[in-house]
């Protein structure tokens, strides 16, 4: 079936460190979004990638989209105590069942 | 581990039916189970929060009669549309909070919901 992984599944930096976390699709999506979830929140959408080797920026943090359109990151730059929560990725496939990462738990330590 | 599963992964149905969906966590107690709508290619919103054996809280705006939530056992919520209308038509998630980590979240493949 259809897999997303996601690695690093946990991920501790010291506050001003950059942080990434990786998405690999088994088949080419269609789209891949990034949600972030809050420690006892719900996760929250942030972006969308649609085209091939498409990367797109929101402040402090870059996302990009594989020319193959199976792979995606999320990169934060110096990262903040306000970047805590776990970062998922979801990638629509052609089916257009969405398929959520397990997820990357950051912790920032001031 | 931490696998949730969905069913029926699709459905069809015609205006005025209802539709139950099932959600389960399959390796693992959730006490909390949450469940999500989206439109194709929109953001996951939040419709309700389930807590085993008692009642769901709803987000505003969603409403409770027409989507009904039971989270009978620590395995298991069930979300039943009813009444569909065209209107209803969208991709519906689950998601479960395990039982000693309050903050890891494993969500379901989720189930596309088609009402003519």
């Amino acid at each position: 079936g259809q897999q997303v992984m996601q690695i690093p599944q946990y991920q501790h930096v010291q506050e001003g460190e950059d942080f990434t976390t990786y998405c690999n699709s088994s088949t080419t999506l269609s789209n891949i979004q990034w949600y972030k979830q809050r420690p006892g929140g719900h996760p929250v959408f942030l972006i969308q990638l649609v085209k091939s080797g498409e990367v797109k920026k929101q402040k402090r943090l870059t996302f990009q989209f594989g020319e193959a359109k199976k792979n995606s990151s999320l990169h934060i730059t110096a990262t903040q105590t306000t970047d805590v929560g776990t970062y998922f990725c979801a990638g629509y496939h052609r089916s257009y069942q969405l398929t959520f990462g397990k997820g990357t738990k950051l912790s920032v330590i001031p | 581990g931490a696998v949730v599963s969905q069913h029926p992964s699709r459905v069809i149905c015609k205006s005025g039916t209802s539709v139950k969906i099932e959600c389960r966590s399959l390796d693992f107690q959730a006490t909390t189970m949450f469940w999500y709508r989206q439109f194709p290619k929109q953001s996951l919103m939040l419709m309700a929060t389930s807590n085993e054996g008692s009642k769901a809280t709803y987000e505003q705006g969603v409403e409770k009669d027409k989507f009904l939530i039971n989270h009978a056992s620590l395995t298991l919520s069930t979300l039943t549309v009813t009444s569909a209308h065209p209107e209803d038509s969208s991709f519906y998630i689950c998601s479960a909070r395990e039982r000693t980590g309050a903050d890891t979240q494993y969500f379901g493949p989720g189930t596309r919901l088609t009402v003519l």
